[in-house]
């Protein structure tokens, strides 16, 4: 595809349980970045990866978040016993040069945790 | 404190304006980026227009123009001639460079909601 695509669009989930978010991003953009959109909210930044590793992960808020991307292409955040306070937005972006060219983000992934 | 700074939560224009978005950023950084992304109602960020730290002249795309001044670290977008689907959230946001590592890593400001009035 042309852009940077995520699934779900929607997850529902209750308090405590796993998700998985994925993102499949432009295809020859070796940098990706994971972000979370609060309501009323700016992106926040999660973690970045340039390549297969995590350039950056100083965003990830505790440990029940995790992030990979394996070969390189598409990621995966990873939520471990989420709380109702993991609810969000769950944007994804991709970038040409190593993350300097300006990023093109995905349609997000809403979550909610009831 | 706050790296990227958007004051007006929310602004109104009249169609056919011109309105300003104001945006100041703080870094010790000689090198970096100022991006300038809009969000409708619809979620998806779009990127609009980019300019660089060490660029001179102030860059434009279209009805989008960022008047970038250094000395006050401020980085305002310029929405020229406002259409009805201008109607979005504006985010600006700044891209720190560290060549030691190669890394850039981007910071949002909270955005302002603008609408357009008919």
């Amino acid at each position: 595809g042309a852009g940077v695509s995520q699934t779900p669009s929607n997850k529902v989930t209750e308090k405590g349980k796993y998700v998985e978010l994925r993102c499949d991003p432009i295809s020859g953009h070796t940098a990706l970045y994971w972000y979370r959109q609060s309501l009323g909210q700016g992106p926040e930044f999660l973690i970045y990866f340039q390549g297969t590793g995590a350039a950056d992960d100083s965003g990830l808020p505790n440990d029940r978040f995790f992030a990979v991307r394996p070969e390189g292409s598409v990621s995966t955040l990873k939520i471990q016993r989420t709380e109702r306070g993991d609810s969000a937005v769950y944007l994804c972006a991709s970038s040409g040069r190593g993350g300097y060219n300006e990023q093109f983000f995905g349609p997000g992934t809403r979550l909610t945790v009831l | 404190a706050q790296k990227i700074t958007q004051t007006q939560p929310g602004m109104f224009v009249q169609e056919k304006e011109a309105v300003t978005l104001d945006c100041t950023y703080d870094t010790s950084d000689q090198s970096y980026g100022l991006f300038w992304y809009k969000q409708p109602s619809s979620g998806e960020m779009i990127f609009l227009i980019y300019q660089g730290s060490y660029d001179e002249q102030n860059a434009t795309e279209g009805r989008y123009s960022l008047n970038f001044q250094k000395a006050r670290k401020s980085a305002n977008l310029v929405i020229s001639a406002s259409q009805l689907g201008d109607s979005a959230m504006y985010f600006c946001a700044m891209r720190e460079d560290t060549f030691t590592s190669g890394t850039y890593k981007y910071i949002f400001g909270t955005g302002t909601r603008l609408k357009v009035l008919a």
